[in-house]
């Protein structure tokens, strides 16, 4: 039973472009959250989502940041038109919404050069 | 919002035990989870409170009190790969998991 994958692992983008960074969560789950985590700090709470529905995106930046989680798929977090405050490392979690612990992928390390 | 607290950094001696504490202010929440992160990897999962009292998982346990909004996770027999940081977590009804800036805790021999 994979545990929650996320890909890729490193991603490099220059100024502008987009970065689109993927979670699958674990098998049976169909709850996922977002974090960032710049070095030396805490988890940043992004957004969270069930199937289909963004239930809270207020961790979210209002512009350039979006995310999804469709019934098929993966969940995608989507930076368009990256800044290179936007490098960190992007942790995504799943969980089956029981009120149970929640399950993290190894994260993707976002670099904007 | 839930307000989580936590000190920033601790040191302890190998063999030693350590408390790190976490404070919150939420009106409710369906449990209390502590997770250990080592730099550069993903958090995993240590512990989760739902009642009030101690939950002891071998070295590592963790208390709750609901009333004083209070946890705290305590560490025995340290040992050096347990040089990490320490994140705090609630669970609110909503399901919408929230964690704190994390304890870094340094094990000295």
């Amino acid at each position: 039973n994979a545990g929650v994958m996320q890909n890729p692992r490193h991603l490099v983008r220059r100024r502008g472009q987009e970065a689109r960074l993927r979670c699958s969560p674990m098998k049976g789950h169909s709850h996922v959250y977002w974090y960032r985590q710049l070095p030396e700090e805490g988890l940043k709470f992004m957004v969270y989502l069930q199937k289909e529905n963004i239930i809270d995106e207020s961790g979210m930046p209002k512009e350039r940041f979006s995310a999804e989680f469709p019934k098929e798929g993966p969940s995608i977090l989507r930076i368009q038109q990256v800044v290179r405050g936007d490098s960190a490392a992007y942790f995504c979690a799943s969980s089956d919404g029981d009120g149970t612990e929640a399950f993290f992928g190894q994260g993707t390390r976002l670099t904007v050069v | 919002g839930q307000n989580i607290d936590q000190p920033t950094e601790m040191t302890a001696t190998e063999g030693a035990i350590v408390q790190i504490n976490c404070t919150y202010q939420t009106s409710g929440f369906n449990g209390l989870f502590w997770y250990q992160q080592h730099a550069g990897e993903a958090p995993t999962f240590l512990s989760y409170n739902v009642l009030d009292g101690l939950e002891e998982k071998g070295r590592f346990s963790s208390f709750l009190s609901r009333s004083k909004g209070y946890s705290y996770l305590l560490l025995k027999e340290l040992q050096m790969k347990d040089s990490a940081s320490y994140l705090c977590a609630l669970l609110p009804y909503n399901n919408d998991m929230r964690f704190g800036a994390g304890t870094r805790l340094t094990v000295k021999p």
